[in-house]
């Protein structure tokens, strides 16, 4: 089974911290993306990555950046986090070119922003 | 602006009943579809994706797709307490790697 980790399930952080999420792929997938998903929003893009040192801005990326030095991790950074940021953030992967396969999300990361 | 409709709910249908979800899209170059459901609190998880014209079944789930209609919809047979979820459709885009998503459709089965 792929398997997309994301290293903390819940995050309490203050306004102003710097702040790293981190998402790990073990299929070798090339495409990577950095959604959040608030009530009534639905899931709305960040960023996303085509390969390694490839990033793309996604609808929201305000606020945000992006690092993929390795092929199976792509972390998502919060230069000063602030409390509009508190969300449900999800990372998802799939690999290239295939058309007829959909993303597979890790279990995602409850950060507050107080 | 290429989008992916779907009614927002709740859909409340009784236990054993059929559940049906529907979406519409916009994209006339999408080709495959997906449909994810998510758990409150949860991560959206995979459960049919389908590309070609007509019905496929999995299980008690069964993916329609109307490419002329731009239409795509889940039936869910036989309906349980643990199909109460939200439901997302998605497209994938003419780019071949983003998938458009809708809004979800909100489901509570009841006993």
């Amino acid at each position: 089974d792929v398997k997309v980790t994301q290293s903390s399930r819940y995050l309490v952080k203050r306004t102003g911290e710097k702040v790293f999420l981190e998402c790990v792929q073990d299929m070798d997938h090339e495409n990577m993306f950095w959604y959040r998903q608030d009530p009534g929003l639905g899931l709305r893009l960040i960023y996303f990555s085509y390969d390694v040192k490839m990033k793309e801005k996604g609808d929201i990326p305000e606020g945000y950046s992006v690092s993929r030095e390795k092929k199976e991790r792509f972390s998502l950074i919060l230069e000063s986090a602030s409390t509009n940021q508190t969300s449900m953030y999800l990372c998802a992967s799939r690999p290239q070119g295939a058309q007829n396969y959909g993303y597979t999300f890790g279990s995602g990361t409850r950060l507050t922003v107080v | 602006q290429k989008e992916v409709e779907q009614n927002s709910g709740p859909l409340s249908v009784p236990e054993g009943a059929i559940a049906s979800l529907n979406c519409t899209y916009s994209d006339r170059g999408s080709q495959s579809f997906f449909w994810y459901r998510q758990y409150s609190g949860k991560s959206p998880e995979l459960i049919m994706s389908i590309y070609s014209n007509g019905d496929k079944e999995d299980g008690r789930f069964t993916a329609q797709l109307n490419k002329a209609s731009q239409y795509v919809s889940l039936l869910i047979r036989d309906s349980q307490p643990s199909d109460s979820a939200t439901y997302l459709c998605a497209a994938m885009g003419d780019s071949n790697y983003q998938l458009i998503w809708g809004a979800g459709t909100k489901l509570i089965i009841k006993p």
